[in-house]
């Protein structure tokens, strides 16, 4: 069974550049859910979507934004990239959003803004 | 508000040592679930162990083993001898149900190197 895949894996933009991530689930996956890690702050929730729908949002500012498309898969976008914004960005997908199951992460996107 | 404290920030430990890493919890729900994962140089979250609040018994994995404690809102996790390939840095994670289950909040981590 594949797992969580990212693209791409590397990523290097400039100031004020937009950027949009990917992420597709394990199969029968309909959660899915992104995570920011910075050495700074560690790892903190962006957002967390379920069949298409947002069922949660971290405390990040509006230029963070995403969606999921009927297939699972997900998407990231996050525009006016400040340098803050460099961080390695984890999607972890599970099959239902209750904690019981179990969150399998993918290997992340390394985001470096100059 | 959930809050998760690994206070370790690094530990070495020579091969086939013992070690505990820590991690104190804080949350006002009486229904949460404790996590910890393992993040090796790939990148990847490796999940470890997942225990609800209501379940108290210290597990055992192999050579992992869990002591779950409410009354000191502790969740340590020790490795029995200690291996190079356990070089990792670890994290514990807190997710309450009150709402339907809220994300994970993660501890800061315990970055873990093995020396052989």
């Amino acid at each position: 069974k594949a797992g969580v895949t990212q693209t791409p894996r590397y990523l290097i933009k400039t100031r004020g550049q937009q950027v949009t991530l990917s992420c597709s689930p394990i199969s029968g996956h309909r959660s899915v859910s992104w995570y920011q890690q910075t050495p700074g702050q560690g790892l903190q929730f962006l957002f967390e979507y379920f069949s298409e729908t947002q069922r949660n949002k971290g405390n990040f500012p509006g230029r963070f934004s995403g969606r999921q498309f009927s297939n699972s898969r997900s998407e990231m976008n996050v525009s006016t990239l400040e340098l803050g914004d460099s961080a390695l960005y984890l999607c972890a997908s599970s099959l239902g959003s209750n904690r019981l199951y179990e969150q399998y992460f993918g290997p992340g996107t390394r985001l470096t803004v100059t | 508000a959930q809050k998760v404290t690994q206070a370790q920030t690094e530990i070495s430990v020579v091969e086939k040592e013992d070690v505990t890493l820590d991690c104190v919890y804080e949350t006002r729900d009486t229904t949460y679930y404790l996590f910890w994962y393992k993040q090796p140089p790939s990148g990847e979250l490796v999940f470890l162990i997942r225990r609800n609040s209501f379940d108290e018994q210290n597990e055992i994995s192999g050579r992992y083993s869990w002591n779950f404690q409410k009354s000191t809102s502790s969740f340590n996790f020790t490795i029995t001898a200690s291996q190079v390939v356990d070089s990792a840095v670890y994290f514990c994670a807190l997710s309450e149900q009150e709402g339907g289950n809220t994300p994970l909040v993660f501890g800061k981590g315990t970055r873990l190197s093995v020396i052989a």
